[in-house]
């Protein structure tokens, strides 16, 4: 079965400093993809990035990166220089293609919630 | 502007009574899934559907139950079965040509049962 885990339930930073979220997968899959989304308060959630498991290479975009490790099943996000704007919860996911018909069936972490305060 | 919308936002049942969640795509995705969020747990899967007038149980189907009669449309039904009804639903869309298809979701449907 597949799991994702983000341990860190809650984290507060000051705005301006660094800040990197955890999330630490397990699959039998030799293919698969991973995801981050960002849930403002308003409910919805956001999708950020998208990465498979043959590509390691980081990702940079603005003031966000990604770190993909596949030796540690680790795939971390870290927000550089935050700002109130990126308080929200964040979720780790990690797919399942579906063979027959296609489509992504998602599995989620539980969710960081970020909070960047002045 | 082509998206997912869910509604009502807010709804307010008694325990016993079925409840229907509407959830509606422009955005000409062949596939749809239904999500439960609940504090401290993350995102549960419903039940999903690849095509019009099929559908999948997800992890936790029990008490749920949805129809797929339009390609847009994508409706869950919280039945008088389902023993703890009180959560945050989410409704998303996806193609299912690539493998890496992100799923794109609506703003959710609190639902609360007294």
């Amino acid at each position: 079965a597949q799991k994702v885990t983000q341990a860190q339930t809650e984290i507060s930073v000051v705005e301006k400093e660094d800040v990197t979220l955890d999330c630490v997968y397990e699959t039998r899959d030799t293919t698969y993809y991973l995801f981050w989304y960002k849930q403002p308060p308003s409910g919805e959630l956001v999708f950020l990035i998208r990465r498979n498991s043959f590509d390691e290479q980081n990702e940079i975009s603005g003031r966000y990166s990604w770190n993909f490790q596949k030796s540690t099943s680790s795939f971390n996000f870290t927000i550089t220089a935050s700002q109130v704007v990126d308080s929200a919860v964040y979720f780790c996911a990690l797919s399942e293609w579906l063979l027959t018909g296609g489509g992504n069936k998602l599995t989620f972490g539980t969710g960081t919630q970020l909070k960047v305060e002045l | 502007d082509g998206g997912i919308t869910q509604s009502p936002k807010y709804l307010f049942r008694k325990e016993g009574q079925n409840v229907t969640l509407s959830c509606e795509q422009n955005l000409n995705h062949d596939a749809m899934y239904w999500y439960r969020q609940d504090p401290g747990q993350g995102l549960r899967l419903i039940y999903y559907s690849q095509i019009v007038n099929d559908f999948q149980k997800g992890d936790i189907a029990e008490g749920y139950s949805v129809s797929r009669e339009k390609k847009e449309s994508f409706p869950l039904t919280v039945t008088s079965a389902q023993k703890n009804p009180t959560a945050f639903y989410l409704c998303a869309s996806s193609t299912t040509g690539t493998e890496n298809s992100p799923l794109h979701f609506g703003n959710g449907t609190r639902l609360t049962v007294t």
